[in-house]
């Protein structure tokens, strides 16, 4: 079956330090990849997506992602966390050759002042 | 202003009797989508739409149908509606199907509780 795992249910970062959010996936094929962020009382807002070429993707706000085909991996970055980063974290992958998405779990982001 | 519309933004109803969340997107794309969330479970696809009158399932159609009559609109039924279906629900857009697919824009979401 396909999935999207994000291992972590909470990070806590202090402002200002680095912020590392997880997501694996176990997809057939070279999957499209998305991280997507949800503030209270809201939907999810896009914040980067990989879909070819360079492993290093950079987005909103700050963000970027590394792309790992070994380890299947997508994980979000981004090199100095603010309290206003805090918010649920979604990754998100669309399968080759589908119109399908499947969404992990999430990941909550507490920034600490 | 851009932006995928929904209503209600919230619904309290009882077992049985039928509803539909309505959806509706002002950006002219041709892909639509519903899911629902569920803590410890994300977002989970019910349906999608890559054009006018083409749907099909995702992962958790079980009680639910949509239609797509028209581009812009997208709407969600519960035709009898059960406890298993309170949720938050949320309809999404994006500008076409086509790979590689476009980012999705993303409704403020609907909050169904179902008694």
């Amino acid at each position: 079956a396909q999935s999207v795992a994000q291992p972590e249910d909470q990070v806590n970062v202090a402002e200002g330090n680095p912020l590392t959010v997880k997501c694996t996936y176990s997809v057939s094929g070279n999957p499209y990849l998305f991280w997507y962020v949800q503030y209270p009382n809201r939907g999810l807002q896009f914040l980067l997506k990989y879909i070819t070429g360079d492993n290093l993707v950079k987005g909103s706000y700050g963000f970027e992602a590394e792309f790992n085909k070994s380890q299947t991996s997508f994980h979000l970055k981004k090199p100095s966390a603010l309290v206003s980063d805090s918010a649920l974290y979604f990754c998100a992958v669309s399968p080759l050759g589908t119109y399908k998405y499947i969404f992990g779990t999430g990941t909550r982001l507490k920034v600490l002042a | 202003e851009a932006q995928v519309t929904q209503n209600p933004r919230y619904l309290i109803t009882v077992t049985g009797k039928k509803l539909t969340v309505t959806c509706s997107q002002n950006m002219n794309h041709e892909y639509m989508s519903w899911y629902r969330q569920d803590p410890g479970l994300g977002l989970r696809q019910i349906y999608y739409s890559m054009n006018v009158e083409v749907t099909d399932k995702g992962d958790v159609p079980e009680g639910y149908k949509v239609s797509r009559k028209e581009k812009r609109n997208f709407p969600l039924i519960l035709e009898s509606p059960s406890p298993n279906q309170t949720s938050l629900y949320f309809c999404a857009s994006s500008s076409t199907p086509s790979s590689p697919p476009q980012p999705q824009h993303f409704g403020d979401g609907t909050r169904l509780s179902i008694l």
